[in-house]
C-alpha cells in the first residue's frame, strides 16, 4: 500500500510557483522520497528524489521537513506543460523487491493560462 | 540517449484471446519492470527483473500472465487468456540497478482493450 498522502487535485496559474505537499508520517530512516509525474497519455517521468536535505534540479525543488514526515515539491514557474499527475513515493534503499516503487493516486495538477 | 521502447502502442482483443507486449529497455540498464495501470489509478508493479532473473513477481497473476527476459535485455509480457479486467495500460520501465535512489525510466506504454 502507498505510504504517502497527497491532495487529489490542485490548480495553479501559469508562470506562478506551485507547492505540491506530501505527508509520509511513517517514513523510516532508509526511505528515499521520490517524485514522479505523468503527463496525459504518457508513462511516468522521474522528477526528483531526496533523503534528508533539500534538493534542487532543473525540473523542480524538493523541500523535506526536518522530521522527514512531510515534503513539498516546488515548481518555480508553472507552465501548461506541467499539467500532470504528480506522485510522491517512499522507496526503501534495500534494493530488490523491498525497494519497489508503490504508486498511490497522486495529485492532479491543473495549470490555467 | 534512446528511451524505453514498447510495442505495440495499442491493442484490442476479445476476452479469452492471448496477447503479447514487447519492451526494449535503455542500453546498459540491468533492472526491468512491468507495470499495469488501470484507468484512474497509479501504476502497479507486476514483475521486476534483474538481468535475466526475476526479483519480484508477487503481484503477477501467474495463472494467466507470464513474462520473460531471456538474454537480460528485452522482455515480453504475455496474457493468456485475457479477461475484461485486464484492460489497462501496460508500462515497461528500466533502471541502471536496484539501488533505492535510482530513477526509473518509463516507456510510453501499451494500451490494451479487452472486449
Amino acid at each position: 500500500d502507498a505510504k504517502t498522502t497527497q491532495p487529489n487535485s490542485m490548480e495553479s496559474n501559469e508562470e506562478e510557483p506551485v507547492h505540491l505537499p506530501c505527508n509520509h508520517s511513517t517514513i523510516s530512516g532508509t526511505d528515499y522520497i521520490h517524485w514522479y509525474r505523468q503527463l496525459p497519455s504518457q508513462g511516468p517521468e522521474y522528477v526528483i528524489h531526496g533523503l534528508t536535505s533539500n534538493v534542487n534540479n532543473r525540473m523542480a525543488s524538493l523541500a523535506i521537513a526536518e522530521d522527514r514526515k512531510s515534503s513539498t515539491l516546488i515548481l518555480h514557474r508553472a507552465t501548461l506543460r506541467d499539467a500532470a499527475v504528480y506522485y510522491c513515493i517512499l522507496r526503501p534503499n534495500y534494493g530488490g523487491s523491498q525497494g519497489n516503487l508503490i504508486f498511490g493516486k497522486g495529485t492532479k495538477l491543473s495549470v490555467k493560462p | 540517449e534512446a528511451g524505453v521502447a514498447q510495442s505495440p502502442r495499442y491493442k484490442i482483443i476479445e476476452k479469452r484471446q492471448s496477447v503479447a507486449f514487447w519492451c526494449n529497455p535503455i542500453s546498459g540498464h540491468a533492472t526491468l519492470y512491468w507495470y499495469q495501470q488501470i484507468l484512474g489509478q497509479g501504476p502497479k508493479l507486476l514483475i521486476q527483473f534483474q538481468n535475466n532473473g526475476v526479483v519480484d513477481d508477487s503481484q503477477l497473476p501467474k495463472d494467466r500472465f507470464s513474462a520473460e527476459r531471456l538474454k537480460g535485455v528485452d522482455s515480453t509480457l504475455k496474457i493468456q487468456p485475457a479477461k475484461l479486467e485486464d484492460s489497462a495500460v501496460y508500462l515497461c520501465a528500466s533502471s541502471l540497478d536496484l539501488e533505492g535512489f535510482r530513477e526509473q525510466f518509463f516507456g510510453p506504454g501499451t494500451r490494451l482493450t479487452v472486449l
